[in-house]
């Protein structure tokens, strides 16, 4: 299998500051990776697929970078409803996810 | 606005089987490019592919849950289930259903595009 891991485990950030968030693929997936977002009580939401390319719906603020084995989700500015957990999954070789970085405020 | 929503017991006795459906609204289960998938969260774990199923009843499972899970598919009634047999205390977590994508560049679906928002299963005597 392949193992996706997230760093770091926790990140405080201040509002309106930028996050940084990585990913790590044990092996390379090319650009098959994505980003999803888990609000408390609500659905997971799709961020990011190939790496980079926003979901429909998703604001600018969000950006995906990277290929092979490793990847990061930027928020540029972030604002209230971004704290939250977020996890990459990558689909190269059937699907795996990493543990989640949890994004909360400084 | 399509939606997804799972329902099922949230109590299953260790040995037994666990069994939910997901209800798709909004939508046909029917799309061409579309399967349907399970996901779930282990405690201390990140999210964990248990399997999915196109409308035709094309299936593919994670190998590490490939010897007691079942997924179905019913498009009379837009919904899909799931069947997890032998349930152990490690089975109790957060069960979600969602949308998984296929593209046309490959032959398996990719990524999750829409979810619902889960549910807890416990297994307990």
């Amino acid at each position: 299998d392949i193992v996706m891991a997230q760093s770091p485990a926790t990140l405080s950030v201040s509002l309106g500051e930028r996050a940084t968030l990585s990913c790590r693929a044990s092996q390379s997936v090319s650009n098959n990776l994505a980003w999803y977002q888990e609000r408390p009580g609500q659905a997971p939401r799709l961020l990011i697929y190939g790496a980079s390319t926003r979901a429909t719906g998703i604001p600018a603020r969000f950006s995906g970078s990277g290929s092979g084995t490793e990847f990061t989700l930027t928020i540029s500015s972030l604002q209230s409803e971004d704290f939250a957990v977020y996890y990459c999954q990558q689909y190269a070789t059937w699907y795996t996810f990493g543990q989640g970085t949890k994004l909360e405020i400084k | 606005q399509l939606q997804l929503q799972e329902s099922g017991p949230g109590l299953v006795k260790p040995s037994e089987t666990l069994s939910l459906t997901c209800t798709v609204s909004g939508d046909s289960i029917n799309g061409s490019f579309t399967y349907w998938g399970w996901i779930r969260q282990p405690p201390g774990m990140g999210l964990e592919w248990i399997g999915s199923i196109y409308y035709t009843g094309t299936t593919y499972y994670n190998e590490s849950l490939r010897s007691r899970v079942t997924l179905s598919v019913d498009t009379s009634t837009n919904q899909f289930s799931l069947k997890l047999r032998s349930v152990t205390a490690a089975d109790t977590t957060i069960y979600y259903c969602a949308r998984h994508r296929l593209t046309s560049t490959r032959r398996r679906p990719v990524y999750f595009d829409l979810w619902g928002r889960g549910t807890l299963v416990t297994v307990s005597s």
